[in-house]
């Protein structure tokens, strides 16, 4: 049963515009977390937000920030798209930082021409 | 850095056999967690373990609990539904609370 929603699912876009996904969980959880899946379907955790507290991956882009008005959402920016920012863009939640089991959503694919 | 070495990268199987798959860990990990992402891209939680085995019906999965350096995950009489990508991830035990995934094993259950 899904209890972390994505949209859009897909999102076709041009190189320099601006998108923003949004990711909402309904299981109560006090961390939620954005991952980039790549055509070669590795998998890079690229920011955690935890109790107000942000945790970034210092290999990501500034062009990119995540945005929360609460911890049942984490919704993430690309502000300006590239190229290679075409991807799946997984969220996901876990009960807190550490030692837990994580629940994705379904991801959001994005396409930059 | 920390590294998680998933084999194999793709496996076929034909209905009704068994196999593993295995995740070696490049350091100590704290725990480890098994998800399959199916068509549609949705990465389903298997397992959770931060030691010893666990099992869900013709799935079992174990962290080797010594030196928490690697684990492994049994699939039993395998079945069509079976298809999709396994991925492996660990939380490191140097304090990092983050996981490394593998890079997945592409799993095709034939008829």
């Amino acid at each position: 049963e899904t209890a972390v929603f994505q949209t859009p699912n897909y999102h076709v876009t041009q190189v320099g515009n601006e998108v923003s996904f949004n990711c909402k969980q309904t299981l109560g959880h006090d961390t939620m977390y954005w991952y980039k899946q790549d055509s070669k379907k590795l998998l890079k955790i690229m920011f955690s937000y935890n109790n107000k507290q942000l945790i970034v991956n210092e290999t990501v882009p500034r062009r990119f920030s995540p945005q929360s008005s609460d911890k049942a959402h984490l919704n993430l920016r690309i502000k300006s798209v590239e190229p290679e920012d075409s991807a799946v863009y997984l969220c996901a939640s876990s009960l807190g930082l550490g030692l837990n089991t994580l629940y994705f959503g379904a991801g959001t694919r994005l396409s930059v021409l | 850095g920390d590294q998680v070495e998933q084999s194999p990268s793709a496996l076929s199987l034909h209905e009704g056999t068994d196999s593993a798959l295995r995740c070696n860990f490049t350091t100590t990990m704290r725990s480890v967690q098994w998800f399959r992402q199916n068509s549609r891209g949705s990465l389903i939680s298997l397992f959770y373990l931060a030691s010893g085995t666990k099992e869900n019906g013709r799935l079992k999965s174990a962290f080797d609990s010594k030196e928490r350096r690697y684990s492994t995950l049994h699939i039993r009489d395998a079945q069509l539904e079976d298809s999709g990508t396994y991925f492996c991830a660990a939380e490191a035990s140097s304090g990092s609370w983050q996981l490394i995934f593998g890079s997945g094993t592409q799993l095709t259950v034939m008829p």
